[in-house]
């Protein structure tokens, strides 16, 4: 079946850049997305790419997606108390599918 | 975008006994679907529940055991019958518009 995986911790600097990775296994993947969920709160989209594209990026958040090799990135620029969160990876092979989630990346900062 | 109410927020309840959770969304969707995501843990996808046809099953959930109604394109329920404890999760509702997929803000579900 369909798998997504990510790291489950990442450590970062205030003011540093954060990079969270996450490999996919289904090559019917449309749309790939992030989520942001800060504790107790829903589910954030922060932003989504389409399989046919490599690069998108909004303010301070850049997605790249290696379709070739299933991976996907985002980095967060200028890492800000406020980034701390779960960040989840997601999946869509289109039409009525539902998402695919990762376990979820728990983004820590440090002051 | 599209603004999600989903009710109740939280519920503690008893064993043996049902939970029907509600899901309004302010605009017409095609595509609902509902997820489970169990403590510590990643969300999971329970079921599709498209307006005009019987919700479709993700494996390892069945319908008598999570109920779905979709009666138009506004509104959708998803019930969890005779809880047990490893029910204890939050539940959350999903819609598709266009690409972008958005959730309700969930139910945190305990069961004692």
């Amino acid at each position: 079946g369909e798998d997504v995986e990510q790291s489950l911790f990442l450590s970062v600097r205030e003011g540093d850049s954060s990079v969270i990775n996450c490999t996919y296994t289904d090559s019917s993947s449309t749309y790939l997305y992030w989520y942001k969920q800060e504790p107790g709160a829903g589910l954030q989209l922060l932003t989504y790419i389409f399989s046919n594209m490599d690069m998108k990026q909004d303010q301070r958040l850049t997605v790249l997606l290696n379709k070739k090799d299933k991976h996907l990135s985002l980095r967060i620029a200028d890492t800000q108390t406020g980034d701390s969160a779960i960040y989840f990876c997601a999946e869509r092979g289109g039409g009525a599918d539902g998402l695919t989630f990762g376990k979820g990346t728990h983004l820590i900062i440090q002051p | 975008s599209a603004v999600i109410s989903q009710k109740p927020s939280r519920d503690i309840c008893q064993r043996g006994t049902s939970l029907t959770i509600q899901c309004q969304v302010d605009s017409q969707v095609t595509m609902m679907f509902w997820y489970r995501q169990q403590p510590g843990q990643s969300l999971t996808l329970i079921a599709t529940a498209n307006q005009g046809s019987e919700a479709t099953y993700e494996s390892g959930f069945v319908i008598d055991k999570f109920p779905i109604s979709r009666p138009n394109l506004t509104f959708s329920t998803l019930t969890v019958s005779n809880m047990s404890p490893e029910d204890s999760s939050i539940y959350l509702c999903s819609l598709i518009i266009s690409t972008e997929a958005f959730f309700g803000q969930g139910t945190r579900l305990t069961v004692v």
